[in-house]
């Protein structure tokens, strides 16, 4: 099945831009979506199809996906985006469709 | 506003059964496929199970194949999961979540969107 793979910690100090990668074989042929998850709370969808925002989700979330890597960039970054951040593909052709990465948690220094 | 909520959760001993339930609400259930998506204390996400907007397509992850069974009444807009010969492994926070798609004639990306708060299901001795 297919494997999603994240860095576990990504720190980045206050109005500084955070990168949190998801990689993935030949990624970049599918849609990649993101989620947040804050402390106790169920996660929210931040970013879908690559690079769309849901409303009411900040300019400063956007994504990209190219090659082997997805990226989610927080710009501008607030001690409120401090979550597990997760990435996930359907991937039709499998017996396994629906598959997450495997979380990387944002540290606001 | 959409609303998921889940109930049903509880603490469970090993080889017993338990059902879940997911109470939808703000939306035309009978328009979306749902799905459980779980997380066990401390790990990441792990897809469950999805059902089809009229239970004519079901999937379930290999884990729980075979024990599970994802079932949904539009009439009452609720999502069910019944789960049986439950294993410690099965300990976690059962979401449920609604559906979100991309395409017209042919879907090209599936997503989910929004999730309910959540059931903790216990599965120990």
């Amino acid at each position: 099945s297919y494997v999603l793979t994240q860095p576990p910690s990504v720190s980045v100090a206050p109005g500084q831009t955070a990168r949190i990668t998801c990689g993935g074989n030949n990624i970049g042929s599918k849609s990649v979506h993101w989620y947040q998850q804050k402390p106790g709370q169920a996660p929210v969808l931040v970013v879908y199809d690559d690079s769309d925002r849901p409303s009411g989700i900040p300019e400063r979330f956007s994504g990209s996906n190219s090659g082997n890597t997805a990226t989610l960039t927080i710009s501008r970054v607030e001690a409120g985006d401090e979550a597990d951040y997760y990435c996930q593909v359907w991937d039709s052709s499998s017996d396994h469709p629906y598959v997450f990465g495997t979380g990387t948690k944002v540290t606001v220094l | 506003e959409v609303q998921l909520v889940e109930s049903g959760g509880g603490l469970v001993q090993p080889g017993r059964s338990l059902r879940l339930s997911c109470a939808a609400s703000g939306f035309t259930f009978d328009d979306y496929a749902m799905h459980w998506v779980r997380q066990a204390p401390g790990k990441g996400l792990e897809w469950v199970s999805g059902i089809s907007w009229n239970s004519g397509s079901i999937g379930y992850a290999d884990s729980v194949k075979g024990r599970f069974t994802i079932s949904r009444d539009n009439a009452k807009n609720s999502l069910y999961l019944q789960m049986n010969s439950l294993r410690a492994e099965d300990t976690a926070l059962y979401y449920c979540a609604k559906e979100a798609t991309l395409g017209g004639g042919v879907i090209v990306t599936r997503w989910f969107d929004p999730w309910g708060q959540g059931t903790l299901v216990t599965v120990s001795s």
